[in-house]
C-alpha cells in the first residue's frame, strides 16, 4: 500500500461544475496537508495549505482534512477551463509525500 | 521565485549530470524531487543551511550541495535510463519549531537519458 493514495482520474467536467478531488493516507504522523496544481511541463504551484483537521476556504477552493479517517479533499466551485491541470495532494511530517495526481479537464 | 537550469538536458547512460537551482530570496531550505511521467514528485533530499537534512529512497549516486548564496545543485552519477524524469527543486523558509513549511517549486529540469 502506498503511503499516499490519490484517485487517478482522469476527470472531465463541464464548465461551472463543482469538482471534488480526494486523497487517503496511511501515516498518522502527517501534520501538514497541501494541494498543488501542476500545468503540463511546469512545476507544481501551491494552492492550499492546512494544518491538522478542519476546513480552509480560499476563493473558489475549499480544502478539507479529516485526520481521523486519514482523508483529505479539495473542492473547486464554479470550475473554469483554466482550472484544467493535474492536481497533486501532498502531506508531510518532516519531508513531503505526494499523491500521483489527478488530471482534471474542464470543458467550455 | 525559484529558478532552475537548464530547462532540458539529454545525456547518455553512464554519464554524469549537474542540475542547478536558485532558491527564493530569504529561503534557507531547499528540497529536490524526481517526477517521472504521470507520477507525483518523489523526495530525493533536503538541505538546510548547507547540510543534508533528510533523504528519500535514492541511491548515493544522487548527491547535492547547497551554497551560502541560496543556490544549490543536484548531481547524478552513472546515469541510468530510469533516471529520465522532471527534476524539481523547491525552497521554503525555515521557521524554528515547524516540522515542514510550505514549499515553492521551480519549473523543473527535464532530463532524458538515452
Amino acid at each position: 500500500q502506498k503511503e499516499v493514495e490519490q484517485d487517478p482520474g482522469p476527470l472531465s467536467v463541464p464548465e461551472g461544475a463543482i469538482v471534488s478531488l480526494n486523497c487517503t493516507y496511511s501515516n498518522s504522523a502527517f501534520q501538514y496537508f497541501m494541494w498543488y496544481r501542476q500545468y503540463s511541463r511546469k512545476g507544481p504551484e501551491l494552492l492550499m495549505y492546512t494544518y491538522s483537521s478542519g476546513n480552509k476556504e480560499d476563493g473558489r477552493f475549499t480544502a478539507q482534512v479529516d485526520k481521523s479517517s486519514k482523508y483529505i479533499s479539495l473542492f473547486i466551485r464554479d470550475s473554469q477551463p483554466s482550472d484544467s491541470a493535474t492536481y497533486l495532494c501532498a502531506m508531510s511530517a518532516h519531508d513531503m509525500r505526494f499523491g500521483a495526481g489527478t488530471r482534471l479537464t474542464v470543458k467550455p | 521565485g525559484v529558478t532552475q537550469s537548464p530547462t532540458h538536458l539529454i545525456k547518455t547512460r553512464g554519464q554524469q549530470v549537474t542540475l542547478r537551482c536558485s532558491s527564493q530570496s530569504g529561503h534557507n531550505t531547499v528540497s529536490w524531487y524526481q517526477q517521472a511521467l504521470g507520477q507525483g514528485p518523489q523526495f530525493i533530499f533536503q538541505y538546510y543551511r548547507e547540510e543534508e537534512n533528510g533523504r528519500g529512497n535514492f541511491p548515493p549516486r544522487f548527491s547535492g550541495l547547497q551554497f551560502p548564496n541560496d543556490s544549490s545543485e543536484l548531481n547524478v552519477n552513472a546515469l541510468e535510463l530510469d533516471d529520465s524524469a522532471l527534476y524539481l527543486c523547491a525552497s521554503s523558509p525555515r521557521t524554528a519549531g515547524v516540522a515542514a513549511d510550505t514549499q515553492y517549486f521551480g519549473p523543473g529540469t527535464r532530463l532524458t537519458v538515452l
